[in-house]
């Protein structure tokens, strides 16, 4: 079946950067965008961009801090956030953009928590 | 960037019975279609897709679940509330980038 698996929750210091993977099985990677979204403590969920046919795009509020990759020989995607701060404690996940609107996501990771913490 | 304002918060609805929930834009999402989703997230779990296009269901969701509305204001409709609908529920636009979601409305029991 078709199954997103992240891997698994991370602690870091201010400032330093983080990378949650997440693997991809049971249907073609390359034929669907993926996409990253987050939910912080008490907040709404935030998309924070998506990588599609080797392009990228992120949200302006994440410009400059997070990269998001694929590597396809291994169904993976990546998405690595720097500089992070106290608010950027949360829940991230990936999601696959549908067949029917590479937008819509219908199929979502597990979720990795982010703790930053001195 | 269009902000998504869900309401109520949160409500309480006796088995059975109807819930209906809201959902307004900043600006319409309608361009021949209405780029509109909504997501169930139970606690502990990810997002689900349950309704795309407005009112278009995803494969496997029950159709107790109904979307409607157009332009900027839309409404996810459970036609008779069952235990396993206890969730948050957000709606998503995706007509333009950044996609944004609506702050969630909380569905409990009575």
């Amino acid at each position: 079946q078709v199954q997103l698996v992240q891997s698994g929750a991370e602690v870091k210091k201010p400032g330093a950067s983080v990378k949650v993977s997440c693997k991809a099985s049971g249907y073609t990677f390359t034929s669907f965008p993926m996409h990253w979204v987050r939910r912080a403590p008490g907040q709404r969920l935030q998309w924070m961009g998506w990588s599609n046919n080797g392009n990228t795009k992120y949200s302006q509020e994440f410009q400059g801090r997070v990269s998001i990759t694929r590597d396809t020989s291994a169904s993976t995607a990546y998405m690595e956030l720097s500089s992070l701060r106290s608010e950027d404690m949360a829940v991230y996940y990936c999601a696959r953009g549908a067949a029917s609107n590479g937008y819509v996501m219908d199929v979502w990771g597990q979720g990795t928590t982010v703790t930053v913490s001195s | 960037d269009i902000v998504m304002t869900q309401s109520p918060d949160s409500l309480a609805v006796s088995l059975g019975e109807r819930a209906t929930i809201n959902c307004k834009s900043s600006q319409s999402v309608l361009y021949s279609f209405n780029y509109l989703a909504w997501y169930q997230q139970k606690p502990g779990q990810p997002p689900k897709l349950l309704i795309y296009w407005a009112s278009t269901r995803e494969s496997g969701v029950p159709d107790r679940f109904s979307g409607s509305g157009s332009e900027t204001d839309f409404t996810l409709t459970i036609s008779s509330l069952q235990a396993e609908d206890v969730a948050i529920y957000y709606c998503q636009q995706y007509y333009s980038s950044p996609l944004t979601f609506g702050g969630g409305t909380k569905v409990e029991i009575k």
